[in-house]
């Protein structure tokens, strides 16, 4: 069972333009979940989604980011418009509906490390 | 308002025991989490706790959960160099949004 696969692993954007990520969640998870690791920092939730539907975007910044996890297809996790301080690792996790049992819980995957040069 | 804290750097001798700790400020967390980091690498989960629950052992870690000081701790026995990644401990009322510390520094050395 292949865990939850992000890619591109790394990625140099110029300033002003666009970023993807996308994010791939393990077999039987239907919630996806990203986070963005500013250097020596620690993980700060960005968004929750299922399958079409924004569930939690409270930690979405207002301008430039969006989140889509469609009903086929990785969720993207989009930056326009990129500036030096999105220079940062972005990870991606998921989860199965049915949470609190043990082994259900929130994986993470391996992080896209996007640097804005 | 949600907040984690802990400690940034920790230092032992291979064979010791590790103990990196965290507290917390949300008492109406649920779940507590201990999570590893390797350089350049993803966060693997070592291990998580129901707020209801004093301690937890899975092999060479043992977490224990002080509710009342909002205080959790991760102790690992015969550390190994191994060992030596960021931990991360995270809290959350529900699974769906974890709220992280800024990570302890485990170096390990022979």
């Amino acid at each position: 069972n292949a865990g939850v696969m992000q890619n591109p692993r790394h990625l140099v954007r110029r300033r002003g333009q666009e970023a993807r990520l996308r994010c791939s969640p393990m077999k039987g998870h239907s919630h996806v979940y990203w986070y963005r690791q500013l250097p020596e920092e620690g993980l700060k939730f960005m968004v929750y989604l299922q399958k079409e539907n924004i569930i939690d975007e409270s930690g979405m910044p207002k301008e430039r980011f969006s989140a889509e996890f469609p009903k086929e297809g990785p969720s993207i996790l989009r930056i326009q418009q990129v500036v030096r301080g999105d220079s940062a690792a972005y990870f991606c996790a998921s989860s199965p509906p049915v949470l609190g049992e043990p082994g259900n819980t929130i994986y993470f995957g391996e992080g896209s490390w996007l640097t804005v040069v | 308002g949600e907040d984690v804290e802990q400690s940034l750097f920790l230092s032992v001798r291979e064979g010791d025991s590790s103990v990196i700790n965290c507290t917390y400020t949300d008492s109406s967390s649920t779940y507590l989490y201990w999570y590893k980091q390797e350089p350049g690498a993803g966060l693997q989960l070592l291990t998580y706790i129901f707020s209801n629950m004093d301690m937890k052992q899975d092999q060479r870690l043992t977490v224990l959960l002080n509710k009342k000081d909002k205080h959790l701790s991760l102790r690992i026995a015969d550390t190994q160099t191994g060992d030596s990644a960021i931990y991360f401990c995270a809290e959350s009322k529900s699974f769906q949004k974890l709220v992280f510390g800024t990570g302890t520094r485990l170096l390990v050395s022979p």
